[in-house]
């Protein structure tokens, strides 16, 4: 089953501006993660938000979580060209171990 | 640390044959996670394992699908006989908590 489902598919943007994307899921969670993945490269673990928090940090990354609405959102503030890549979230669905990874959102960031 | 460690990294075989993909997760890690990424339908847990023994393998597609974990620190997934819709990009990741490190990959083509 496909827990995560990230918002939108792809998104273009220029250097400098902030991306944004939206990821919704289904059952109750107690974590969520967001991954980068470079094109033919594995993925690479971004940030965990547990679920008693409602926005984490780390560098130019800011991810907030709504428990209520069921949906998380990451924020690359002043983006750069090497931030093109895919973004994925990722659940616990009903509170496992496995995450259970979205079709994630294609980021392409112009020079 | 080198990482999780996947070989082969490319491999072309002809539709019947048999391929075995072979993953090294890092050191440490108790839980190992295999997925098959293709565009049509995402990034998709095939088997997971904790302590080397398989715990959830609902994912696996069809008895051609086997994965074995003789040992903390190698894990094979076999296909026989193999079809060209199992074309993909499989990945292997460890971890010890939620964090998920992948490897780089195996791109299998089936002829």
């Amino acid at each position: 089953s496909q827990q995560g489902e990230e918002d939108p598919q792809a998104l273009s943007i220029q250097e400098g501006e902030n991306a944004t994307m939206n990821c919704s899921y289904k059952t109750s969670i107690n974590n969520l993660q967001w991954y980068r993945q470079n094109s033919g490269r594995g993925l690479v673990h971004l940030i965990l938000i547990r679920s008693n928090e409602r926005e984490k940090h780390s560098g130019r990354l800011r991810v907030t979580l709504d428990t209520s609405k069921k949906s998380s959102s990451l924020l690359i503030t002043a983006s750069r060209a090497a931030d093109t890549a895919s973004y994925f979230c990722a659940t616990d669905e009903n509170y496992g171990q496995n995450f259970v990874f979205g079709p994630g959102t294609r980021l392409s960031v112009l020079p | 640390d080198a990482g999780v460690i996947q070989s082969p990294r490319h491999e072309v075989t002809e539709m019947g044959q048999e391929v075995t993909l072979r993953c090294k997760p890092i050191s440490g890690h108790d839980y190992l996670f295999w997925y098959r990424q293709t565009m049509m339908r995402g990034l998709e847990l095939l088997i997971y394992f904790n302590n080397n023994v398989p715990i959830d393998d609902s994912g696996m597609p069809e008895d051609r699908f086997s994965a074995k974990m003789p040992n903390a620190s190698f894990s094979t997934l076999k296909i026989q006989p193999s079809e060209p819709r199992d074309s993909a990009v499989y990945f292997c990741a460890s971890s010890a908590g939620h964090e998920q490190f992948f490897g780089p990959g195996t791109r299998l083509t089936v002829l």
